[in-house]
């Protein structure tokens, strides 16, 4: 799979706010999944979206593609501390495998 | 609902040693996938198995080998550990036949080499 790349590289808010993250990639793809780390455990399967669908809910997640830009966002709302982690964003092609994973955005959710 | 199951969570070897890391995939799911992350780094992948057999190949030293045996557990072999391979180890299934690629992840194996 081709590696997504997510902005911004860190986000810092208050507790009770959103938090919007941003990925962009470059071909064509199949689906598109979100995870989460916190630090230093294991990577948590959040979300996926497939390339037919514009969005897509899971309890204060919100993911929407947008597939003529090449483009996802991850909206987190009404933030709590727990939230903060390390966010990626793992683009899906045609072929199955291995998930490249980017650099990721770094969610800091004061409280 | 079971998850991925990684054993041991820690572990700390000597270097030139060698280690063995365990991991149990969900039930039914038909392939498993190793992930390592430095510290500080994104996980990068390491090698792959489809019902038993290696599907894909990453950056993986020689000096690890991978299998998975025939109740579906996996087990990544290393030897002649090197300080730079001290890292978060993880495993992943999924069952492709679903037709999508989510990867479900273990909780880890964290290797310390001194």
């Amino acid at each position: 799979s081709q590696q997504g790349e997510e902005d911004p590289q860190a986000l810092s808010i208050q507790e009770g706010e959103n938090a919007t993250m941003n990925c962009s990639y470059k071909t064509s793809i199949n689906n598109l999944q979100w995870y989460r780390q916190n630090s230093g455990r294991g990577l948590v399967h959040l979300i996926l979206i497939r390339s037919n669908e514009r969005e897509k809910h899971s309890g204060r997640l919100r993911v929407t593609l947008d597939t003529s830009k090449k483009s996802s966002s991850l909206l987190i709302t009404a933030s709590r501390a727990a939230d903060t982690a390390s966010y990626f964003c793992v683009v899906g092609g045609t072929s199955y495998g291995k998930l490249t994973f980017g650099q990721g955005t770094i969610l800091t959710v004061h409280p | 609902a079971a998850g991925v199951i990684q054993s041991p969570r820690h572990l700390i070897k000597e270097k030139r040693e060698t280690a063995t890391l365990k991991c149990y995939p969900i039930p039914r799911h038909d392939t498993v996938y190793w992930y390592q992350q430095g510290p500080g780094q994104d996980p990068q992948f390491l090698i792959s198995f489809y019902e038993k057999m290696q599907s894909d190949k990453g950056s993986i030293p020689d000096r690890f080998s991978a299998q998975q045996f025939s109740d579906y557990h996996s087990e990544l072999n290393m030897s002649s550990l090197e300080l730079g391979d001290s890292a978060l180890y993880f495993c992943a299934s999924s069952l492709l036949r679903g037709g999508v690629n989510e990867q479900f992840f273990g909780p880890g194996t964290r290797l310390t080499v001194l």
